[in-house]
C-alpha cells in the first residue's frame, strides 16, 4: 500500500498562474514531511521540513503547508524556472530515519 | 564546494561484471543514504548508515553491498550486475535521522 501519493503526476501552468500540488500521506506516526524538487540530471534539492499540523513554511514563490493527513505546495505567481519535478517524502517515527518518497509532480511553466 | 559527491557521473557496463560507486560527503552529517531511482523516477531507499552503522538493510539482492570505511564515506559494490540493475543511484547524507537529507547529483548505471 502506497504510503505517499502526490497528485497530479503533471502541472502544466503559464507564467503567473499561482496553483497547488498535493502530497497526501498515511502513516502511523509522522516524524516529518520533506519537500525536494528535482531537475532533469540532478539530484533532488532539499526545500522544506514540516513536523507538524498546521506548520508553514515559505521560500520565494513556494509554500509548504501541513495537515494530519497532507500537504500542498502552493507556487505563486510561477516562473519558467520553477520547472521541475518537485518530491514530498515522508519520515515515519521508529523508521530509522528511512524517507518515505512520492512518486512526484512534474511541473512546467511556460513563458 | 560540493556536499555530497559521488563517482562516477556515469556508468555504462555488460552484465555480468562487477562495479562500485563511491560517495563523499563534507557536511559533517553522521548517517548516509543510498537510494534508487528507476525509469518512472520513484526514489527507494536501499541501505542507510549511522555513524558507520548499517541501520537500514531494505530487501536488495544480496549482489549490492554497502561499504563505509568513515562516516564520511558510503561506497556501493554491486557484482554480477543484471540489466534490470540498469538505474540512477543517488547518495545522500543528513546530520541525524531525524533531520533533512541532502543528494548527490547521481550516478546513471547502465548495464548492456
Amino acid at each position: 500500500e502506497d504510503q505517499v501519493t502526490q497528485s497530479p503526476e503533471a502541472l502544466r501552468l503559464q507564467e503567473g498562474e499561482s496553483s497547488s500540488l498535493n502530497c497526501s500521506y498515511t502513516v502511523s506516526g509522522l516524524r516529518g514531511l520533506f519537500w525536494y524538487r528535482q531537475d532533469p540530471g540532478k539530484g533532488p534539492e532539499f526545500l522544506f521540513t514540516l513536523y507538524s499540523a498546521g506548520e508553514e513554511k515559505e521560500k520565494e514563490r513556494l509554500k509548504a503547508t501541513l495537515t494530519k493527513k497532507e500537504s500542498f505546495l502552493h507556487i505563486t505567481a510561477p516562473k519558467p524556472e520553477d520547472s521541475a519535478t518537485y518530491l514530498c517524502a515522508v519520515r515515519e517515527t521508529d523508521s530509522w530515519g528511512k524517507f518515505q518518497f512520492g512518486a512526484g509532480t512534474q511541473v512546467v511553466v511556460t513563458p | 564546494d560540493t556536499a555530497v559527491s559521488q563517482t562516477p557521473k556515469y556508468l555504462v557496463t555488460q552484465m555480468g561484471n562487477d562495479k562500485s560507486i563511491k560517495c563523499e560527503q563534507n557536511l559533517g552529517h553522521d548517517t548516509m543514504y543510498w537510494y534508487k531511482q528507476d525509469s518512472k523516477k520513484f526514489l527507494k531507499i536501499m541501505f542507510s548508515y549511522n555513524n558507520k552503522e548499517l541501520i537500514i538493510n531494505e530487501t536488495v539482492p544480496n549482489r549490492f553491498s554497502p561499504k563505509s570505511p568513515d562516516k564520511a564515506h558510503l561506497n556501493l559494490h554491486i557484482n554480477s550486475l543484471e540489466l534490470g540493475d540498469s538505474a540512477v543511484y543517488f547518495c545522500a547524507s543528513s546530520l541525524n535521522r531525524v533531520s533533512e537529507a541532502f543528494f548527490g547529483q547521481g550516478t546513471r548505471l547502465t548495464v548492456v
